[in-house]
């Protein structure tokens, strides 16, 4: 299996902190990608990277803000937490081919209180 | 845009029963097409993929889909599921070619699976 791991696995946080998610691959891989995953929306697209400082918003990328400084990290930073960004954030990895399907990580369970 | 429509939100068989789960698409194009399968508290697992030639593949765990562009559908069945199915499955559509779309994936709703003994 690919590598890829995030962490921290799970995280409590108080409103109004800021919070830093982070991926780590050993694939080389070219893009990743953060989603957010909650209950009747299936997984949404936070933010994404094609390389190196290489990164673009996705569809709710409002209150996210991302950092690629090398190939196997990349960082998920809630400016300021809010009750709204619990959630279960997935980073995915993929290799340059339109078939190349994505590996995830195993999830980080994010709780703002 | 790409969408995925997964009309159901939770199905429900017993075991040893066929299985049939919808997804829908909306896409310019061909689309790369994909299944994901999500085990309680575990991240999501590759089920199989469409992107050319023959419209029924295979993929692991017994699964297969069949992609029908008339109807803008990629199905997904089992014809005997087992307890261990039991799980959140999720359907997605990509860019056929790289360009400006990065790869990024759109994956619908999710239909939730539960086995009855």
């Amino acid at each position: 299996d690919a590598g890829i791991t995030q962490s921290p696995r799970h995280k409590v946080t108080e409103t109004g902190t800021p919070v830093t998610l982070r991926c780590h691959q050993t694939e080389n891989h070219r893009y990743m990608y953060w989603y957010r995953q909650d209950p009747g929306h299936g997984l949404r697209l936070i933010h994404y990277s094609y390389g190196v400082k290489d990164t673009d918003k996705g569809e709710v990328s409002d209150g996210y803000s991302v950092s690629r400084s090398k190939t196997e990290d990349f960082l998920l930073t809630l400016e300021s937490a809010t009750s709204s960004q619990t959630s279960v954030y997935f980073c995915a990895i993929k290799g340059v081919r339109g078939l190349d399907g994505y590996t995830f990580g195993s999830g980080t369970r994010l709780t703002v209180v | 845009a790409q969408s995925v429509t997964q009309p159901d939100i939770h199905i429900t068989v017993s075991e040893g029963a066929s299985l049939e789960l919808r997804c829908n698409y909306s896409y310019g194009a061909t689309p790369y097409l994909f299944w994901y399968v999500q085990s309680p508290g575990q991240g999501l697992q590759l089920l199989l993929k469409y992107f050319s030639g023959d419209t029924l593949v295979q993929g692991i765990k017994g699964f297969e889909a069949e992609f029908k562009r008339s109807q803008s559908s990629f199905n997904l069945r089992k014809p005997s599921v087992h307890w261990s199915d039991a799980a959140e499955y999720f359907c997605a559509v990509g860019p056929n070619a790289g360009g400006t779309s990065y790869g990024k994936l759109t994956f619908g709703q999710g239909t939730i699976l539960t086995v009855h003994p």
